[in-house]
Order: structure tokens, then sequence, then C-alpha cells
């Protein structure tokens, strides 16, 4: 038990549709990330979030919209995805401050069709 | 630009020791960082340093050195269940957000 929930496991989209993943942590920490995870490719850092506010955004395509309520929950509503979009998505959450551990939910697997 | 370097694969056998290595080229270098991931999970903490030298956790060891821009993941008495990918990552100065390596893939062998 990580204590970061990711929901859903698994989803298959296509290119017209609109989806939401949904990251919820209990562990009380107030940053919260969207990672990429693509077969042969490192592990890509997508959006920041600290105390509900953006505080970075990787060059992220717009087709991405990420959504920061409150700082236990982080949603990425996903719109007119492309194939090459078909990834494993992580959210992680740490402590605000000077602390490095991450901790990481299972992730969504995305497949576009 | 950033960029890590670690080894694609590694393979050993049960009760061995192995050493992953990352080397790193950054701007604003805070501290190294390694994770563990298993196939269909999700990365796990292993280990932060932030300073020159060797931590020791257990069966697990990670060292840095700054001055040389390098680091290691040194896995002792190694057993099957160690089988998983291991990824290096940096944490940038100002920045809260890891820096990944691409993960060198460890297969522990009977």
């Amino acid at each position: 038990e990580t204590g970061v929930t990711q929901t859903p496991r698994h989803l298959v989209m296509g290119m017209t549709n609109k989806k939401s993943l949904k990251c919820e942590q209990h562990l009380g920490h107030n940053a919260m990330y969207w990672y990429k995870q693509s077969a042969k490719k490192p592990l890509e850092l997508m959006f920041v979030y600290n105390f509900k506010e953006q505080t970075e955004n990787n060059s992220v395509p717009s087709r991405f919209s990420p959504e920061c309520p409150n700082s236990s929950h982080l949603f990425l509503h996903l719109h007119t995805l492309q194939p090459e979009d078909s990834a494993l998505y992580l959210c992680a959450s740490s402590p605000s401050g000077s602390r490095d551990e991450q901790y990481f939910g299972p992730g969504t697997r995305l497949t576009v069709t | 630009g950033q960029s890590l370097e670690q080894p694609s694969e590694v393979t050993a056998v049960e009760g061995a020791i192995v050493q992953i290595n990352c080397t790193y080229q950054t701007s604003g270098f805070y501290g190294l960082s390694w994770y563990q991931q298993h196939d269909g999970g999700a990365p796990t903490f292993l280990s932060y340093n932030a300073l020159d030298g060797l931590e020791e956790t257990g069966r697990f060891s990670s060292f840095l050195s700054r001055s040389d821009s390098y680091g290691y993941l040194l896995l002792q008495e190694l057993q099957m269940k160690d089988s998983a990918s291991y990824f290096c990552a940096v944490l940038l100065g100002g920045r809260r957000a890891l820096t990944f390596g691409s993960g060198t893939r460890l297969q522990v062998q009977p």
C-alpha cells in the first residue's frame, strides 16, 4: 500500500474521446506530480503541483490538461489524444519542503486507438 | 542540458553483489536518488544522496561523487526478488521535480 491511488488502472480510448485520470494521495503531502512512462524512454515529468498551485509544466501538449482541486487530489484530463500518447501515466506525491522521496501510485495504462 | 546515463541491463546470480552506475550532466545539481520498479508496479524510493560518500540501508548502498558527477547503487546478497528496473534520478536545485535516467534492468538468476 503506497498511499497513492490511481483510477482507472487501464484505459482504452479513441482519438476523439475525452477522459480523465484520477489520483488521490492519503499521505498528507502537499506536492503532487504527473509522469509519463513509455517503453524504451525515461520516466518523463509532465506537471508539478505544490499546495494546489501548478509550479511546473514540462512543455506538455495542451491535449493534456491537469487539475488539482486540493492537495489530496490530482486529475489529468485527456482529449484528442494521439496513438503516441499511449503509455503508463504515473502520479506521485511528496511532502513539501526539502524532502526528496516521492511516493508513486500504481499508474494508469493508457492505450489510444 | 540535462542527461543521465546508466546501463540498460545487468545480469547477476543469487547471493552475488552488483553495482549499477549512473553518470549525470546537469546544471544546478542538488542530489541523486535511486528508485526500484518491478514489472507492472510503481517506482519505489530506495535512497537519496546529497553529499559525497556512501549511504547504507540494509543490503542496498548508494554512493555519490559530486566532483565526478557519478553515483552508483550497490546491491548485496542478491535475491530473486531484486529482479527489477532501477532508476537513478536527480533533484535539481530550485525544483521539486526529478529527472530520471532510462533505467537499468537487473535480472537475478538462480
